[in-house]
């Protein structure tokens, strides 16, 4: 049973838009989301987290939106560019402690068109 | 920087063979690493949680005689795939949270790519 859902494998954008990429999960016990970055043969990056006590949170181009009820979160991206291109990797955790286990999505890859 | 580094990048060995893959977390120590495995084109499944001076403590699903984890040192966790068998042939990738940040995201390491012929 997949706890963080990715629906859309992919996604095209032209470069200047914006990118949103969405994920829902299912487990109501997570209080901790993340998205990360990765490229081919690399290990993921960080991007932004967001913990369930807010609904935004925003860093540069990057935004996060929480919607805890509809258990939904989304990836603003804008203005997107070129270097954006990547897989980008929904993922969520639960609990109180700082070693909680991290569930991911199955990933979108994002193309940024220039 | 890199906060984990990981070893080797790449590793092609023959079917029968085993494989040892080494994370260390470079400016932190970590009791807890974790371990985990991308197939092509699917998302980052979680193996195993590797807990310093402790048993590791495996996924469902994942033979824990078949992945042999030790984590001997705050820093050094190590991963060793038994008897290597072409379906083991995978991306497999260490992460660990640096413990002085709270709630910290984890940090990956970039991973090891694994060829059984």
């Amino acid at each position: 049973d997949q706890q963080v859902k990715q629906n859309s494998p992919s996604l095209s954008v032209q470069e200047g838009r914006i990118s949103i990429l969405n994920c829902d999960y299912t487990n109501s016990m997570f209080d901790y989301f993340l998205w990360y970055k990765k490229y081919p043969a690399e290990g993921p990056t960080f991007l932004i987290s967001i913990s369930s006590i807010k609904d935004k949170n925003e860093d540069g181009r990057f935004t996060v939106f929480l919607n805890k009820s509809a258990k939904h979160l989304s990836l603003h991206i804008v203005p997107s560019q070129p270097g954006d291109s990547a897989v980008y990797f929904c993922a969520a955790s639960g609990g109180k402690t700082s070693y909680d286990k991290v569930i991911f999505g199955p990933g979108t890859s994002l193309s940024v068109i220039p | 920087g890199a906060v984990v580094s990981q070893h080797p990048s790449r590793v092609i060995c023959k079917s029968g063979t085993s494989v040892k893959i080494e994370c260390r977390s470079l400016d932190f120590q970590a009791t807890t690493m974790f371990w985990y495995r991308q197939f092509p084109k699917q998302s980052l499944m979680l193996m195993a949680t590797s807990n310093e001076g402790s048993k590791a403590t495996y996924e469902q699903g994942v033979e824990k005689d078949k992945f042999l984890i030790n984590h001997a040192s705050l820093t050094l966790s190590t991963l060793t795939v038994t008897s290597a068998h072409p379906e083991d042939s995978s991306f497999y990738i260490c992460s660990a949270r640096d413990p002085r940040k709270g709630n910290s995201p984890l940090h990956f390491g970039n991973g090891t790519r694994l060829t059984v012929t």
